[in-house]
């Protein structure tokens, strides 16, 4: 079964900290790794992706890194803001694929 | 949003009941999706289309059977509703191009 494996569960960040959520995957044809966001009683929403022809993707103060060799992928918030407080998940997709294999989700709260 | 309603929002139905729940899409994208989310399991995949009456199963697909005869609507039928059916249900839509998915805001479903 393919798996995404995403750490940890919750985490609490004090406001302006760096907020860290990491995933490891074991397929090594997934070629996109999305992370989405999702605040409650919403559906999630695409936050940032990278392919793996990259090693890091900046956008704002979110940030994918990303370690091929090691399948680990990891999403940084930099400055996090009380905003910020929502589940987050990372996925991957493999090339020609229908299906996105999601993590199990980790609920960030940031203190005020 | 990428224009994509669930119907209902919320239902409570009995043990054994069929249910049905409505995804549409305005956007005419091509593959769409079902998820059920439940804690500590993340999004979950019970059935995907790939085109109009093209569809197949996810990882969760026992007790659940999908329709898409237009491009705009992905029908989830439990035929026979149980306890274990009680969760958080999403439909979503992918973008070919950016392979973005576009989440619908939910369906919550209690089966008593």
């Amino acid at each position: 079964q393919q798996q995404v494996k995403q750490s940890p569960q919750s985490l609490i960040v004090q406001k302006g900290g760096i907020s860290i959520i990491n995933c490891a995957y074991e397929n090594t044809a997934f070629d996109y790794f999305p992370w989405y966001q999702q605040f409650p009683g919403k559906g999630p929403a695409l936050l940032i992706a990278i392919r793996p022809d990259v090693s890091e993707k900046k956008e704002g103060r979110f940030t994918i890194s990303f370690n091929k060799s090691a399948k680990q992928f990891s999403l940084h918030i930099m400055d996090s803001q009380p905003g910020d407080s929502a589940t987050y998940f990372c996925a991957a997709r493999n090339t020609g694929g229908f299906k996105t294999i999601f993590g199990a989700g980790t609920r960030l709260f940031v203190k005020a | 949003d990428a224009g994509i309603t669930q119907s209902p929002r919320h239902k409570v139905t009995e043990t054994g009941t069929p249910v049905t729940l409505r995804c549409h899409q305005t956007e005419n994208h091509r593959y769409m999706y079902w998820y059920r989310q439940d804690p500590g399991h993340g999004l979950r995949l019970i059935h995907y289309s790939y085109g109009v009456k093209d569809t197949d199963k996810g990882e969760v697909s026992d007790g659940y059977s999908v329709s898409r005869s237009k491009t705009e609507d992905f029908l989830l039928t439990l035929e026979s509703a149980t306890s274990s059916q009680t969760s958080v249900y999403f439909c979503a839509s992918r973008e070919p191009s950016t392979d973005t998915q576009y989440f619908g805001p939910g369906t919550r479903l209690t089966v008593l």
